[in-house]
């Protein structure tokens, strides 16, 4: 298993540009998630998917969106990039009761 | 307010020495992660618990939920644990994005 697969690592934008973090999991969980980790802070909730079709916000989600639409995938979409969003994402997976995170490895964007 | 407190921010030990990390939180919860986060950021989830204590070969984790404390334990530890440490709090009677992450404690394991 590959576990949670996240790309790309590292990526570079400016001001203004869109792009889309993949994330894909193939443990077959329901859950799926994104973070956004400031150096400093603790991880914070970007959006959250509980089983294909069904996604809602966490604690900061403005600036980006994300879709659903098979149970392994989970892209986060950045529409119009800002240095704001410069931060390292990290996708996460777990299944139902089992109460285990599984985290890909985690990508680092910086906005110029 | 912070709704997660761990102490201490920055832990530097010896190796062979016990170590232990709090984690305080003020919200009301059914479970709580720790997640030890390597160098290179990767990030690995290390138990989850929501009573008592787990143990997992050199790791220890306690709760009281009651207290609003959780701790981690090392025995015996060695220069591969050094790590940041992180205490996330659970709802998962709420919604199940409800995990609120401490900002981590950082350990360095001298040889």
């Amino acid at each position: 298993n590959a576990g949670v697969t996240q790309t790309p690592k590292f990526r570079i934008l400016k001001i203004g540009q869109s792009m889309t973090l993949q994330c894909a999991q193939d443990m077959n969980h329901n859950y799926m998630y994104w973070y956004r980790q400031d150096p400093g802070m603790g991880l914070k909730l970007i959006y959250y998917s509980v089983g294909a079709g069904i996604t809602d916000k966490g604690e900061v989600p403005n600036g980006y969106n994300v879709s659903r639409s098979t149970t392994e995938d989970f892209p986060l979409r950045l529409e119009l990039a800002a240095p704001s969003q410069t931060s390292v994402y990290f996708c996460a997976s777990s299944y139902p009761g089992s109460g285990e995170l599984f985290f890909g490895e985690g990508s680092r964007l910086t906005v110029l | 307010k912070n709704e997660v407190e761990q102490s201490p921010q920055n832990l530097t030990a010896q190796e062979g020495e016990f170590i232990t990390i709090n984690c305080s939180y003020s919200v009301g919860i059914s479970a709580l992660h720790w997640l030890q986060q390597h160098p290179g950021g990767g990030i690995v989830s290390l138990f989850m618990l929501s009573s008592g204590k787990k143990k997992h070969g050199r790791l220890i984790a306690t709760i009281n939920i009651q207290e609003k404390h959780s701790s981690l334990h090392i025995t015996a530890s060695h220069p591969r644990d050094s790590a940041v440490y992180i205490c996330a709090p659970a709802d998962y009677g709420g919604s199940q994005g409800n995990l609120i992450f401490g900002k981590g404690t950082k350990l360095s394991v001298k040889p």
